[in-house]
């Protein structure tokens, strides 16, 4: 299986830049998509396929990577972006997801 | 709009089986893979399997595979997952959700807490 490496927790200041890495155990190509789960919700699609935006998701939000290297950049971080942000890999079965990096607040 | 609307909670026995449904609108049903995700409380998400609504045809991790059963009615356009032999270790909201291997899982269901309880 694909095992994808995320830090556990970052904490950033409201306005600042951050940049949340996944890293994968092999090569993915560009099967990579990025998830923000609030608490007592389901998961939201923000990236997919490692740098497109999904429709209706802010600007601030970008992603890059490729291979074994992945980044998710929220640029400024607003309160509202508060959650845990997943990667997950559809390069090959079984689809594997990280295990999630939670945004904080300084 | 593309929705996927899961059944209810459940609170079932050790040894139990439960099935869940997912019932998809605003698209055509058998265009697009339904895959589940389990994720227990406080926990990352771990794909279960996914079912090809058109010819039936489905992928399990293998983790799952003798846990889950995968099955569809087209006729109401709902995807089912059965999962047996329940232990508190399953215990988890179980999500449906469309996906594909480009788009990844653009629309999720609600999610259906199931717990395992004696």
């Amino acid at each position: 299986d694909t095992v994808l490496t995320q830090s556990p927790a970052l904490a950033v200041s409201l306005g600042q830049r951050v940049t949340i890495s996944c890293r994968a155990s092999k090569s993915v190509s560009t099967y990579m998509h990025w998830y923000q789960q609030k608490s007592g919700q389901q998961p939201k699609l923000l990236i997919y396929s490692a740098s497109n935006l999904e429709s209706g998701v802010p600007s601030r939000f970008s992603g890059s990577g490729s291979g074994t290297d992945f980044t998710l950049t929220i640029d400024p971080v607003e309160a509202d972006d508060i959650a845990n942000y997943y990667c997950q890999q559809s390069n090959e079965l079984p689809l594997t997801f990280g295990s999630g990096t939670k945004l904080e607040i300084k | 709009q593309v929705q996927l609307q899961q059944s209810g909670a459940e609170l079932t026995k050790p040894g139990s089986s439960v099935k869940i449904s997912c019932k998809a609108s605003g698209y055509t049903f058998t265009s697009y893979d339904i895959s589940w995700i389990k994720q227990r409380p406080g926990q990352a998400l771990e794909w279960i399997g996914a079912i090809n609504p058109g010819s039936g045809g489905t992928g399990y991790n293998e983790k799952f595979k003798g846990k889950a059963t995968l099955t569809v009615d087209k006729s109401s356009s709902t995807a089912f997952m059965q999962l047996s032999s329940l232990t508190p270790e399953d215990t988890a909201v179980y999500y449906c959700a469309r996906g594909s291997n480009w788009e990844g899982f653009a629309y999720w269901g609600q999610g259906t807490l199931v717990t395992v309880s004696s």
